[in-house]
């Protein structure tokens, strides 16, 4: 069965610290992989994609299928990173998205 | 930019009520998809569309329907509205299956 686990439901680091979310997956199939944040008050949009192997706003995540995780990382923390970040999983050629549960990151100056 | 828009940001029904959500998306995206998002439990999906009149059951499907009558809108029924219906509801369209789902500001319901 697909399952996207997220084994951390709040995070809280100081400003300039690293910051590593956890995510791992189980799948049968080839995995494509994403993560999508929700800023407070605003809609949830994608922060990356694993195909795309790209950094953004200074996060990267490596697709590692041997562990199955796909962990979010960013080495210096900023008070504007605090948000909720989920990791996704599409599970089907229609694009359907597989959520975690979702990590809640508060950065403290 | 892509909107995708929905018709609430609030919404208060009594238990029993038949409830309309409804989202409409500006960028004649071909897929649209309804999920609910619940703390410690994330997103789930709860039905998709991949055309108009076309639609399909997602993860809970049980007490809701839509209809998609027309490309660019989307819309979820809750036939009776149940307390355990109280949550936060996002939509969500993509122009296909490879690219970026974009998704609405979300509907906060609440069941009493």
């Amino acid at each position: 069965a697909q399952r996207v686990t997220q084994p951390e439901k709040l995070l809280s680091v100081f400003k300039g610290a690293p910051v590593e979310l956890k995510c791992n997956y189980s799948y049968s199939g080839s995995p494509e992989l994403f993560w999508y944040v929700q800023y407070s008050r605003q809609r949830l949009q994608l922060l990356l994609r694993h195909i795309s192997r790209e950094s953004i706003k200074g996060f990267t995540a490596d697709l590692n299928k041997g562990e199955t995780s796909f962990h979010l990382k960013k080495p210096f923390a900023q008070e504007e990173d605090s948000a909720m970040y989920y990791c996704a999983l599409k599970t089907d050629s229609w694009g359907k998205l597989q959520f975690g549960a979702g990590t809640q990151v508060v950065v403290t100056p | 930019d892509v909107k995708v828009t929905q018709s609430s940001r609030y919404l208060v029904k009594r238990t029993g009520e038949k409830v309309f959500l409804e989202c409409v998306q500006d960028m004649d995206h071909e897929n649209m998809f309804w999920y609910r998002q619940d703390p410690g439990l994330g997103l789930r999906l709860i039905y998709f569309s991949y055309d108009v009149k076309m639609k399909e059951k997602g993860d809970i499907p049980e007490g809701y329907s839509v209809s998609r009558e027309k490309k660019e809108r989307f819309s979820l029924i809750l036939e009776s509205a149940s307390t355990n219906q109280t949550s936060m509801y996002l939509c969500a369209s993509s122009a296909s299956p490879n690219t970026e789902a974009f998704f609405g500001q979300g509907t906060r319901l609440t069941v009493v």
